[in-house]
């Protein structure tokens, strides 16, 4: 069974110090990965699409690397204004269409 | 521009009662998504359409749960004779196709309570 896994399921970190969230994915024929953040009441926003291992891809305080069976979402000395709920998604053939499955996602605390 | 839209944000029914759920995609998206969020849970998927066909209803959990797109445009969710286990985060997303890559763009979400 297709299966998505992020660790961990909460992160406290001080302002200012750098940490990884790490996606763990057990599929097979992935087309796409992609990272979201979400704030309280609001919906999932876009942040990357990785598409295969070794691709890297950046912005502002975030990087998204992507292996054969993992992904990682990097936060340079975050900010308090980072803190959020990240996750991520797998998109695989289905059916007919592309179909994106999410894990569980971590929740980040950047305490000033 | 103008994002995905759902209404209402907020929605209180009593246990048996029928509720409708709105989703207004981002105008020309092709493809849109039904998920189910429950607290500290990722989106879990209920239904997809493309256009106004709906491919996969794989994710409805019952048959007490029905979704349309009659015109390819806007969505509704109902939710027939509803039940406390229904009470979740109800989000809509669309892109803009059905292809790999695309990014989905996500409502704000539909929150449901069943007294």
């Amino acid at each position: 069974e297709d299966q998505v896994t992020q660790s961990p399921e909460a992160l406290r970190l001080q302002e200012g110090e750098s940490s990884s969230l790490n996606c763990s994915y057990t599929v097979s024929g992935l087309r796409g990965l992609f990272w979201y953040r979400q704030d309280p009441g609001k919906g999932p926003e876009f942040l990357f699409t990785l598409y295969s291992a070794g691709e890297e891809k950046e912005k502002e305080r975030l990087k998204a690397t992507l292996t054969k069976k993992e992904s990682f979402l990097h936060i340079t000395a975050p900010k308090p204004e980072d803190s959020a709920t990240y996750l991520c998604a797998v998109q695989l053939p289905s059916g007919g269409y592309q179909k994106v499955t999410f894990g569980t996602g971590t929740k980040l605390q950047v305490i000033p | 521009g103008a994002g995905v839209s759902q209404s209402p944000r907020y929605k209180v029914a009593k246990r048996g009662q029928d509720v409708a759920l709105r989703c207004d995609p981002i105008s020309g998206h092709v493809s849109l998504f039904w998920y189910q969020q429950a607290l500290g849970q990722g989106p879990e998927f209920l239904t997809y359409f493309q256009n106004e066909a709906q491919l996969d209803k794989s994710g409805l959990p019952s048959d007490r749960f029905f979704a349309e797109r009659p015109e390819g445009s806007v969505s509704t969710l109902k939710i027939q004779r509803t039940q406390q286990e229904d009470s979740a985060v109800y989000l809509c997303a669309s892109s803009l196709e059905d292809r790999v890559g695309q990014p989905q763009h996500f409502g704000d979400g539909t929150r449901l309570s069943i007294l």
